[in-house]
């Protein structure tokens, strides 16, 4: 069976210090997967995809960055962290050829 | 632009009653629709999906109905129990388009 890894489960981090948030994948191949963050009291936004590896596709302009430096390995960074960036982090993969998308535990990060 | 919208914040229902969660969307393109379920601090659950050939779908105590004409879908849970008290987000997506749109969510109370 598959399952979605992150880490770590919470991280508090000071405003202008760098972030790498990381998360795994297994029991499957060639996933797409995504970066999420859900803000306090609000729904979940879609940060990044990536289809396969080295293609990152980004939704929303910010100080944030995704690499994929391997088939079942995504990773999350900013050089310098806001205060705005604080939330709840979520990483998800779906099949190339099924629909379902399936969620990590979630990073919460707050900086400060 | 809000294409997945979820217009009920919150929703308190007595247990053993029928729970009715509604989502709204505006893209025509949307062919599959999922209802993931979160508790605090933790990643969504995928309940329940339905493809936009079906009007309906059933697992369990969960059914989605789907009317295509009016973009309009809506989860049941019946009977309502105390645990399916969480969060409750729908998600829409489109063939080839590889992202999942997700409404803002409902926040479901179950009373004992």
């Amino acid at each position: 069976s598959q399952t979605i890894h992150q880490w770590p489960a919470t991280l508090v981090q000071p405003v202008g210090s760098p972030l790498s948030l990381e998360c795994t994948v297994e029991g499957t191949s060639n996933p797409n997967l995504y970066w999420y963050r859900q803000a306090a009291g609000r729904g979940l936004q879609l940060l990044f995809y990536s289809v396969g590896i080295g293609q990152i596709s980004s939704e929303v302009p910010q100080n944030l960055s995704a690499s994929r430096p391997q088939d079942r390995q995504f990773i999350l960074s900013s050089k310098k962290l806001l205060l705005s960036d604080s939330g709840f982090y979520l990483c998800a993969w779906a099949s190339q050829v099924a629909e379902t998308q399936y969620f990590g535990p979630g990073t919460r990060l707050l900086v400060l | 632009d809000q294409q997945v919208k979820q217009n009920s914040p919150s929703l308190s229902v007595q247990e053993g009653r029928i729970s009715i969660l509604n989502c709204d969307y505006t893209n025509s393109m949307f062919d599959y629709f999922l209802w993931y379920k979160k508790y605090p601090a933790e990643g969504p659950t995928f309940l329940i999906s339905i493809s936009s050939i079906k009007d309906k779908n059933e697992d369990g105590r969960f059914t989605v109905f789907l009317n295509k004409s009016a973009k309009h879908l809506s989860l049941h849970i019946v009977p309502s129990q105390p645990g399916d008290s969480a969060v409750y987000f729908c998600a829409a997506s489109a063939e080839g388009t590889y992202k999942y749109i997700f409404g803002t969510g409902t926040r479901l109370k179950v009373l004992a």
